[in-house]
């Protein structure tokens, strides 16, 4: 019973290519989120949903774009794919803001751009 | 925005002995600040946590302590284990920003046996 699960879990891809990353939560979550882990091992928020409004955007290019059609399921949408989004994207959801700010992180998204 | 340091980048401890991991933060409305632990190719995942109203928190070998005045916190590991080797991220959040977690560029802890 994986709590926050995203797919695929590996992907490569050329260049160019539009691509797209699912991740679905059944914890209940109200809050789920997008976060990059480059080679480096740095860990940055792309992206924040609560309750499927837009709530953090960083300065991410407009090349990605999330999309959350229920407040269990948050997607990442790349397009015209470059080689410095090679990375791995991490799904996280939260729990209400009253709580505790813990993240619960899917398994990550392994993207490789040739 | 808060901005994390974090002290140092990689660590090398003999088993048994203790590993301490330092970061500072940024931000002063910030108030929670977790820990997180991510072995080699997994998920992060929250290993212990404060919140600006305590100083100190213990979870059996691992403790986590806070100076709100110097905007500093640290984890300590005792009697590590081989296991512990792994890359851990410190953190800082503040609801007022929708509780988005900035992390540190991470620690590698290598517990050699």
């Amino acid at each position: 019973d994986t709590a926050v699960s995203q797919t695929p879990k590996y992907l490569v891809t050329q260049m160019g290519n539009d691509k797209s990353i699912k991740c679905e939560q059944n914890l209940g979550h109200d809050t789920m989120y997008w976060y990059k882990q480059d080679s480096k091992k740095f860990l940055k928020i792309m992206f924040s949903y609560n309750n499927k409004e837009l709530i953090i955007n960083e300065t991410v290019p407009n090349r990605f774009s999330p999309k959350s059609p229920d407040k269990a399921h948050l997607n990442l949408h790349i397009n015209s794919l470059e080689l410095g989004d090679s990375a791995v994207y991490f799904c996280a959801s939260s729990p209400p803001w009253a709580n505790t700010g813990e993240l619960f992180f899917g398994e990550g998204s392994r993207l490789t751009v040739l | 925005g808060e901005n994390v340091e974090q002290h140092p980048s990689t660590l090398s401890v003999q088993e048994g002995d203790s590993a301490v991991i330092k970061c500072t933060y940024s931000d002063s409305a910030s108030n929670y600040f977790p820990w997180y632990k991510q072995e080699l190719g997994k998920r992060p995942q929250l290993i212990i946590d404060i919140r600006s109203n305590v100083g100190e928190k213990k979870d059996q070998r691992i403790a986590v302590t806070l100076n709100k005045t110097a905007k500093h916190f640290s984890l300590h590991i005792t009697e590590t284990q081989p296991e512990d080797s792994a890359v851990y991220f410190c953190a800082a959040s503040n609801k007022e920003y929708g509780n988005k977690l900035v992390f540190g560029a991470g620690t590698i802890l290598r517990v050699k046996s």
